[in-house]
């Protein structure tokens, strides 16, 4: 399986304000999905992306795959304290069954 | 169908004793995943089942570990002699063959406590 790099590691934010996750690779990906754990929960699935340079909008979320397929960023746009949770990239694999998640970026959100 | 259902949901158990977790996937997936989740990281790749047929099992997993699908259905995963770096979440996960559009459906997992 694939890894990739996660960052920022942990975001605190002010509600109303942005928030971006990226997800970085070395190595050209086949797809990448992304997920999301609440506090306590489990992770989620919210969205993957296929094709190079792939945008994919959910209400105020964002997802953009790059153009050479080796980095990925989630986009949140005024954001509630129900955004509050860790957010997980999962690259596609190219061989073998083994899925491998990326460290996660935490988000906080202060009311 | 609820989705994935995990029992215990909770485990409390004493260094050296053997435990046994259950994941119920969804009827259709035929794919079943575990993983191994520690406070503040990503879940952790353990082993994935196809059917009955186990295909992948993690370099991580010391011959304590050991899981099995035996209809294809329900999979249980086996901690022998646990130790106190066992402690953490054990994630279950299916899917179906459209993983690419639904990806992974987890269920709320066993938190395991050795003591």
């Amino acid at each position: 399986g694939q890894q990739v790099m996660q960052i920022p590691q942990y975001q605190h934010v002010q509600e109303g304000e942005d928030f971006t996750t990226y997800c970085n690779s070395s190595t050209t990906l086949s797809n990448i999905q992304w997920y999301k754990q609440r506090p306590g929960g489990h992770p989620v699935f919210l969205i993957q992306l296929v094709k190079s340079g792939e945008v994919k909008k959910q209400k105020r979320l964002t997802f953009q795959f790059g153009e050479a397929k080796k980095n990925s960023s989630l986009h949140i746009t005024a954001t509630q304290t129900t955004d509050v949770g860790t957010y997980f990239c999962l690259p596609g694999n190219t061989g073998g069954f083994k899925t491998i998640f990326g460290a996660g970026t935490r988000l906080f959100v202060k009311a | 169908d609820t989705g994935v259902s995990q029992n215990p949901r909770h485990k409390i158990t004493k260094r050296g004793q053997n435990v046994t977790f259950r994941c119920d996937p969804i009827s259709e997936h035929n794919r079943l995943y575990w993983y191994r989740q520690t406070l503040g990281q990503g879940p952790e790749f353990l082993t994935y089942f196809q059917n009955e047929a186990q295909l992948e099992k993690s370099r991580l997993l010391s011959d304590r570990f050991s899981a099995e699908r035996p209809k294809g259905s329900f999979s249980t995963l086996e901690i022998q002699r646990t130790e106190q770096g066992d402690s953490a979440m054990y994630l279950c996960a299916s899917s179906g063959e459209q993983v690419t559009n639904y990806g992974y459906t987890f269920g709320s997992g066993t938190r395991l406590t050795v003591v």
